[in-house]
């Protein structure tokens, strides 16, 4: 099925580091989600982004929804040991398509104490 | 506000059996979503299911099926299993039909033997 493209696929940083993940799609997207996936666990929800160019700030994670809507980025500042696991960016295309949510690959992140 | 629950957690079936899989979403949200995710093909879309209809449902061979109550809740079943149907099931929720925000359950890990 079709995925967006993310990227890195994974980092490992020193803890107090910033990280930047992004997502690109070939198509629009009306909706980007992002979330972050502990190991036996669903995906949690971090950021939602609506509007394009919307940025968008939850704690130490900020978000943005790319002006063309292909694409979106995740920085992630300060980063600390339980940042470790696996980020995931999802978009919508809303309308006969609804509430389905495509996925990128993740990037798994691993920190360093 | 109790997140959405998912049961089993864990299920070991045999080649050929039909599971069941259930779903309780977030109180007050109406739409579920299913996901299924594997190491190769990472996250992909189900079924979307909303006032008791599916209104989308994802490339997954008939064999995928799925039901929602009156009062919101869902179950899938796969019957005939595969090898290759082992994989962990996810079911989100969102508020309302179409783009919105999903909520994901702990998911239930299937392995098919």
């Amino acid at each position: 099925g079709q995925q967006l493209n993310q990227s890195p696929q994974s980092m490992f940083i020193q803890e107090g580091e910033d990280v930047s993940m992004n997502c690109t799609s070939s198509s629009i997207f009306n909706t980007w989600l992002w979330y972050k996936q502990d190991p036996g666990e669903g995906p949690v929800l971090l950021i939602a982004l609506y509007k394009a160019g919307e940025l968008t700030s939850n704690g130490r994670l900020t978000a943005q929804f790319g002006i063309t809507r292909k694409d979106s980025f995740l920085n992630i500042s300060a980063s600390i040991p339980s940042d470790v696991g696996i980020y995931f960016c999802a978009g919508q295309k809303g309308g006969n398509q609804g509430g389905k949510l495509i996925f990128g690959q993740g990037t798994e992140l691993s920190v360093k104490p | 506000k109790a997140g959405v629950t998912q049961t089993p957690r864990y299920l070991i079936k045999t080649r050929g059996q039909q599971v069941t899989l259930s779903c309780s979403p977030i109180s007050g949200h109406r739409s579920v979503s299913w996901y299924q995710q594997t190491p190769g093909q990472g996250l992909q879309f189900l079924f979307e299911y909303f006032s008791e209809t599916q209104r989308n449902k994802g490339n997954f061979p008939g064999r995928f099926s799925g039901r929602q109550f009156s009062n919101s809740r869902s179950e899938m079943n796969v019957s005939t299993l595969e090898l290759g149907d082992s994989a962990l099931y996810l079911c989100a929720s969102t508020r309302d039909r179409g783009i919105g925000e999903q909520y994901f359950g702990p998911g239930t890990r299937l392995t098919v033997t």
